[in-house]
């Protein structure tokens, strides 16, 4: 079936701009996680979505960065006033349900670029 | 954060070889482990979860995890040039819904 799919595959911005990325999960999985992936930085959890519950905005780096996920499907991951150190791979996961069982796999990311 | 640590490499090794990749974790809490393999300007490949001690094989890969040492290891048997990647090793904890705490990656190069 069809994985998990991000739009746009590249986005290239100039500092100061707002920018959002999307995010389609598996049809019917509940939860979703947000994660970057910067060089020098490894893999980083972003926000986590379970169901209609508030999200887990532990891991968003400033409040520049948020998220939002309508009808429980469809996520987007907005950066407002972006900065050169916002440049990096933003990754999406979902899963069927919580629990440390689960397996996350990937979507193919957006890969953001700032100037 | 808690850490997860892994030597960054590059780690080569010639074809046919096994190929040894490990992993460090500081949080005791740590429930589920699993290896990621990247390759370059791709997205992490899920190839390995473990959640209980000992070993757990799945074709030429075997996934050790010593809870009581905190350290999870990967072995790659037959080392293939195309298993040359970035192996990420990540832990979840039952924090922000058992979200994934990754290691910055081991690079591997099989050679021919």
């Amino acid at each position: 079936g069809a994985g998990v799919s991000q739009s746009p595959s590249n986005k290239v911005t100039e500092k100061g701009k707002d920018v959002e990325l999307r995010c389609d999960p598996i049809s019917g999985h509940t939860a979703l996680y947000w994660y970057r992936q910067s060089l020098g930085q490894g893999l980083e959890f972003l926000i986590y979505f379970q169901g209609n519950s508030a999200p887990d905005k532990s891991g968003l780096p400033s409040d520049r960065f948020s998220a939002e996920r309508t009808g429980g499907s469809v996520s987007t991951l907005t950066i407002q006033r972006t900065q050169q150190e916002d440049s990096a791979v933003y990754l999406c996961a979902s899963l069927p349900g919580q629990g440390y069982l689960n397996e996350q796999f990937f979507g193919p990311g957006t890969r953001l670029t700032v100037l | 954060q808690k850490e997860v640590e892994q030597n960054s490499g590059p780690l080569s090794v010639p074809e046919g070889a096994i190929a040894s990749l490990n992993c460090t974790y500081s949080d005791r809490v740590s429930q589920s482990f699993f290896w990621y393999r990247q390759y370059s300007g791709k997205s992490p490949e899920l190839i390995m979860s473990i959640y209980s001690n000992g070993d757990k094989e799945d074709g030429r890969f075997t996934a050790q995890l010593n809870k009581a040492s905190q350290y999870v290891s990967l072995l790659i048997r037959d080392s293939q040039p195309s298993d040359s990647a970035t192996y990420l090793c990540a832990v979840n904890t039952a924090n922000s819904g058992y979200a994934l705490n990754f290691g910055k990656g081991t690079s591997l190069l099989v050679t021919p």
